[in-house]
């Protein structure tokens, strides 16, 4: 079935640094990526659409040069959290959708980011 | 906007079956979904159901809409300790590049 592939999935940085993280469809091709955020014993919160070729859609409250989305090939998107603060700390889960199969969204792992 | 809503936790003895439910707003939901996530993991689709069909089953999991009452539930027979994790009910209105919405999930506790 269809796999996406996130790294890192543990990743701890300081207050200020940038932290990028990968989202890969690993055998099939995604036009369209989500990105979610998770607080601790919370839901999941689309925190923005990443679009193959074109710009992000952001959800309303989602700071957009705070957190960057790249979508430069149909098997990759990236999220860049910019100069991160604790309270960026949270698990970030990234999810695609084939189109061509069941038509149901895979996700990837999720990656736990900790801002010290 | 959409709304899904689930119970937030639920607790079973090993062996007895469990019944998670979930009710959304959104009258035009087309597909519905079934995730579970485990302590520190992404989430893994269980099952799906279009909003055509009434009942789906798939080994020891059985989903029943009832689009009338735009309720959906997930009945897991012969719960074991490895179920334990939390379930999320999701739904989207349409295929293509629509997101899922999200319940905030049920926290599934198998008593040994």
């Amino acid at each position: 079935g269809a796999v996406v592939s996130q790294h890192p999935s543990r990743v701890i940085c300081k207050s200020g640094t940038s932290v990028k993280i990968e989202c890969r469809s690993l055998d099939f091709q995604a036009t369209t990526m989500f990105w979610y955020r998770q607080f601790p014993k919370k839901s999941l919160m689309l925190m923005a659409t990443s679009n193959e070729g074109s710009k992000a859609t952001y959800e309303q409250g989602v700071e957009k040069d705070k957190f960057l989305i790249n979508h430069a090939s149909l098997t990759l998107s990236t999220l860049t959290v910019t100069s991160a603060h604790p309270e960026d700390s949270s698990f970030y889960i990234c999810s695609a959708r084939d189109v061509t199969g069941a038509n149901v969204l895979t996700f990837g792992a999720g990656s736990r980011l900790t801002v010290l | 906007g959409e709304d899904v809503e689930q119970s937030l936790f639920l607790s079973v003895r090993e062996g007895d079956s469990s019944v998670i439910n979930c009710t959304y707003t959104d009258s035009s939901s087309t597909y519905l979904y079934w995730y579970k996530q485990e302590p520190g993991a992404g989430l893994q689709l269980l099952t799906y159901i279009f909003s055509n069909m009434d009942m789906k089953q798939d080994q020891r999991l059985t989903v029943l809409l009832n689009k009338k009452d735009k309720h959906l539930s997930l009945r897991i027979a012969d719960t074991q300790t490895g179920d334990s994790a939390i379930y999320f009910c999701a739904e989207t209105p349409n295929s293509g590049n629509t997101p899922l919405v999200f319940g905030k999930g049920t926290r599934l506790s198998v008593i040994a």
